[in-house]
């Protein structure tokens, strides 16, 4: 089935670090993916998102872009900052059928960003 | 309302009680889901709902899971005869696309 694999961490960066968290999925023709973000004591948002190949999600100074050629959708980021510590996880959604979408997430990568 | 809505937020039980965990999600939003957040075991999906259809129960652990949806609005997540192993954070998303959920902030459930 189809699955992501993604960089466990933890992660510490010095402010102004660039950041690469590596995400690879298997899947069966060319599905969206996504990067969430949890930050500490809440849920899960949106960060960003790719629909098709080539495509690039951005958002708050964060970048992946959707590689089909390497099966792969990097998240990047020039210039961390303190307030960018939190989980991050890669995700890819299923279609199981009845009009169901799952989201298969990686296991999260958690980054901590010293002043 | 504006986001995802969950409570408890956190929710301590004593082993083989029940609990109930609800989820108010976004207003017109059809689909629900729910997830669990353990640690060591990263996010995994219990069940879904979407519209007036069954249920996809397919992530569900154990017959002591059981989750309801009443009037395609609110969700509750049961769990019957805790055990320790329930431990994790209990997530709600809601979506009107089918793709873009809008997560809650979770229920920390803890089995003593």
């Amino acid at each position: 089935g189809d699955s992501v694999t993604q960089m466990e961490g933890p992660v510490t960066l010095s402010e102004e670090a660039c950041l690469t968290i590596n995400c690879t999925y298997t899947a069966t023709g060319y599905p969206s993916l996504f990067w969430y973000v949890q930050y500490p004591g809440e849920g899960l948002q949106l960060l960003l998102k790719a629909t098709k190949a080539d495509d690039k999600g951005s958002n708050k100074g964060f970048e992946a872009t959707y590689r089909k050629e390497t099966t792969s959708f990097h998240l990047e980021k020039g210039s961390v900052q303190v307030s960018d510590s939190a989980v991050y996880f890669c995700a890819l959604p299923q279609y199981s059928g009845a009009g169901s979408y799952q989201l298969t997430f990686g296991k999260g990568t958690k980054l901590s960003v010293i002043p | 309302g504006a986001g995802v809505s969950q409570s408890p937020s956190n929710k301590v039980t004593e082993k083989g009680k029940d609990v109930e965990l609800r989820c108010d999600p976004i207003s017109g939003h059809t689909a629900l889901y729910w997830y669990r957040q353990s640690l060591g075991q990263g996010l995994e999906f219990l069940i879904y709902f979407q519209g007036n259809s069954a249920p996809d129960k397919s992530g569900l652990p154990s017959d002591r899971f059981s989750a309801e949806r009443t009037g395609g609005s609110v969700s509750t997540l049961t769990i019957q005869r805790t055990q320790q192993e329930d431990s994790a954070v209990y997530l709600c998303a809601s979506s009107s696309t089918g793709r873009a959920y809008t997560f809650g902030s979770g229920t920390r459930l803890t089995v003593v």
